[in-house]
């Protein structure tokens, strides 16, 4: 079972806002990364620390976060942005480093 | 331009051993901590291990541990996978990625991130 919890899906009207979340005890000591896959392709960064979009990602995509939930809030969603989302975020709890993922949020643009 | 390809996927019985690799280019492939993702079928991103920039040190997720051994070779800009005792709950597409940190000095946070995938490559296991 994923150590980050995210809704499973979540449906938003063209052109609104949609915010997608994750809470885990590691985002308490790391910020998150997301992630959008489209069917049959590999998964693309969209967001990743306090404040970070890589080049190439529309400034819609925004993240934040609090205690033990980050959140992805996409502003005015595009037929585009229907996707499976993913957080992420390493995790020190045992005694070895490793990473987690939520177990993704399917986003359907209607 | 950055890439990531992955092979060595096929079908394997239960109980084998198959070899992944990842060819890397358009980046300095020692300078990179590299990480092995997994996907099966229809559903959701799994991680599976990471291996540092000199290859002196690994890390496992607990389900691969003492089956699966990540190593690079710097020289030939490769990442790989090897994996033992396969079984049926394996099957998943396998994707190479890099790892990339980031700290915010203001809140002293780190996050850690993938910011380049491969496309994957399909490991079956089934008798």
């Amino acid at each position: 079972s994923s150590e980050l919890t995210q809704d499973p899906a979540v449906s938003v009207a063209l052109g609104q806002t949609v915010r997608i979340t994750c809470q885990g005890d590691s985002l308490r000591n790391y910020y998150a990364s997301w992630y959008q896959q489209k069917p049959r392709q590999a998964p693309v960064l969209v967001f990743y620390g306090k404040n970070n979009r890589p080049s190439g990602i529309p400034d819609r995509f925004s993240g934040s976060s609090s205690q033990n939930t980050a959140s992805l809030t996409i502003t005015g969603a595009q037929a585009e942005d229907e996707a499976d989302y993913y957080c992420n975020s390493r995790d020190s709890s045992r005694n070895h480093p490793h990473w987690v993922f939520g177990g993704g949020t399917k986003v359907t643009v209607i | 331009e950055v890439q990531l390809v992955e092979s060595g996927g096929g079908l394997v019985q239960p109980g084998g051993s198959l070899r992944l690799s990842c060819a890397a280019s358009g980046f300095t492939f020692s300078n990179y901590w590299m990480h092995w993702v997994r996907q099966a079928p229809g559903k959701g991103l799994v991680w599976v291990s990471r291996i540092n920039s000199d290859g002196s040190r690994t890390g496992y997720a607990d389900f691969v541990k003492g089956r699966f051994t990540i190593s690079r070779d710097n020289a030939k800009d490769t990442l790989y996978l090897q994996m033992t005792s396969l079984r049926a709950e394996d099957t998943a597409v396998y994707y190479c990625v890099t790892e990339k940190n980031d700290y915010d000095v203001l809140t002293g946070v780190r996050s850690y991130y993938f910011d380049y995938w491969g496309q994957g490559t399909l490991v079956t296991v089934s008798s």
